[in-house]
Order: C-alpha cells, then sequence, then structure tokens
C-alpha cells in the first residue's frame, strides 16, 4: 500500500496570502494524484486531478505540480471560503489511497 | 446535475446488522464506479471499495475487505454499504462517492454517520 504524507500538518496564514501545501508518496505514482477540500461539515470536494488539472469549476487560484513522489497544492491568494482542511490521494497504487490532510487555518 | 443522496444517521450497539444506501441520479449509473470512503471522527479520509455497476466488478481496500459488502440494486440507481455484525470502531462518517475512471471522487454524497454503543 502506498503512504501519502502532508506537509505541514497545520498551516497558519492570513487571507490574502500564498499557501503552499505538499504531498509526498512512498512509491512513484507518475502524475496520478489529486487534491481535494473538505469544510466543517461538508463533505469533500475534488479540486485537482492528475496533479496539474482543475476540476469543473475550480477557481484559477488553486494549482497543482509535482510529478513521481512529490506534489504541490498552491492557493496563490487565499481567501476566505479556502480556511479547509486539503487532502491528495494517489490512484496509481492499488488500493487508492489518501494523505492524512493539511489544515488551512487563519492566522 | 447528479446527486447521491444517502440514508440517514443510524444509532446501533455491537453486534447488530446494518445497511446504509446511496441513490444516484443525474447519470448513466451503469457507467460509472461508485463506492465508500469513511471517516471516523476528527480524522482523514479512507477509501474502502468501489463498485461497477455495469458488472457488479467490486474492489475492497485491504483493510476492509471481509469486513464490509459493497452492492447495487440497478432498479433503483442505489449503492449500498452493510456490515454483518458491527463493532464500536465502525463508528464514523461514511460517504458515498462517484469515481470517474480514473479513480478520483467526482461527486460525493452529504455522509452517513453511524455510531455503534451500548
Amino acid at each position: 500500500e502506498s503512504v501519502l504524507t502532508q506537509s505541514p500538518a497545520t498551516l497558519s496564514l492570513s487571507p490574502g496570502e500564498r499557501a503552499t501545501l505538499s504531498c509526498r508518496v512512498s512509491q512513484s505514482v507518475s502524475s496520478y494524484l489529486a487534491w481535494y477540500q473538505q469544510k466543517p461539515g461538508q463533505a469533500p470536494r475534488l479540486l485537482i486531478y492528475d496533479a496539474s488539472n482543475r476540476a469543473t469549476g475550480i477557481p484559477a487560484r488553486f494549482s497543482g505540480s509535482g510529478f513521481g513522489t512529490d506534489f504541490t497544492l498552491t492557493i496563490s491568494s487565499l481567501e476566505p471560503e479556502d480556511f479547509a482542511v486539503y487532502y491528495c490521494q494517489q490512484r496509481s497504487i492499488w488500493p487508492p489511497t489518501f494523505g492524512p490532510g493539511t489544515k488551512v487555518e487563519i492566522k | 446535475e447528479v446527486q447521491l443522496v444517502q440514508s440517514g444517521a443510524e444509532v446501533k450497539q455491537p453486534g447488530e446488522s446494518l445497511k446504509i444506501s446511496c441513490q444516484a441520479s443525474g447519470y448513466s449509473f451503469t457507467s460509472d464506479w461508485i463506492g465508500w470512503v469513511r471517516q471516523m471522527p476528527g480524522k482523514g479520509l479512507e477509501w474502502m471499495g468501489i463498485i461497477y455497476p455495469g458488472d457488479s466488478i467490486t474492489r475492497y481496500s485491504p483493510s476492509f475487505q471481509g469486513q464490509v459488502t459493497i452492492s447495487v440494486d440497478l432498479s433503483i440507481s442505489t449503492a449500498y454499504l452493510q456490515w454483518s455484525s458491527l463493532k464500536a470502531s465502525d463508528t464514523a462518517m461514511f460517504y458515498c462517492a462517484r469515481f470517474n475512471n480514473a479513480w478520483y471522487v467526482v461527486d460525493w454524497g452529504q455522509g452517513t454517520l453511524v455510531t455503534v454503543s451500548s
């Protein structure tokens, strides 16, 4: 089973700042990695798939990059609604697995 | 519009059986994988397993193999997650999920909270 590690566990930032979230995978997953956002009391939603493709309706301030074992989700300028928990997920190695999450909180 | 509408919250005792449901609409039910994701209280997401309604091929994460059963009823476009004997450690929120062919979750249900307590 592939293990995903996300860092930092918590990111404290102010609205308007840039957020950089990291996801590291124990084995290469090529570009087969997604990012999800989950707000309290809500189901997650898909933000990025295949490392760098924005899902339908996702604002351009969200971008993804990376290949192999190291991936990054960047939020270029935090909006108030972006404060949430972010999970990465690989689908290259069975079973698909999620990372433990990074909480982006208001500083 | 795709909708995944899950059954309501459940409170059960250890050892009891349970079957929760997820009714899908807004897409061709037989053409996309559908499955379940667990979220234990205050914890992250865990991929449980998926089923392809078109031929009922089912795949489970090893952590959940033998612990739960995923099934579908094509006549009512509904997926199910069931337990034969619940444990307190099954207490969690369970999300129904529609997966694309790349096994990313493209749509989520609202979640079903299962509480197992004596």
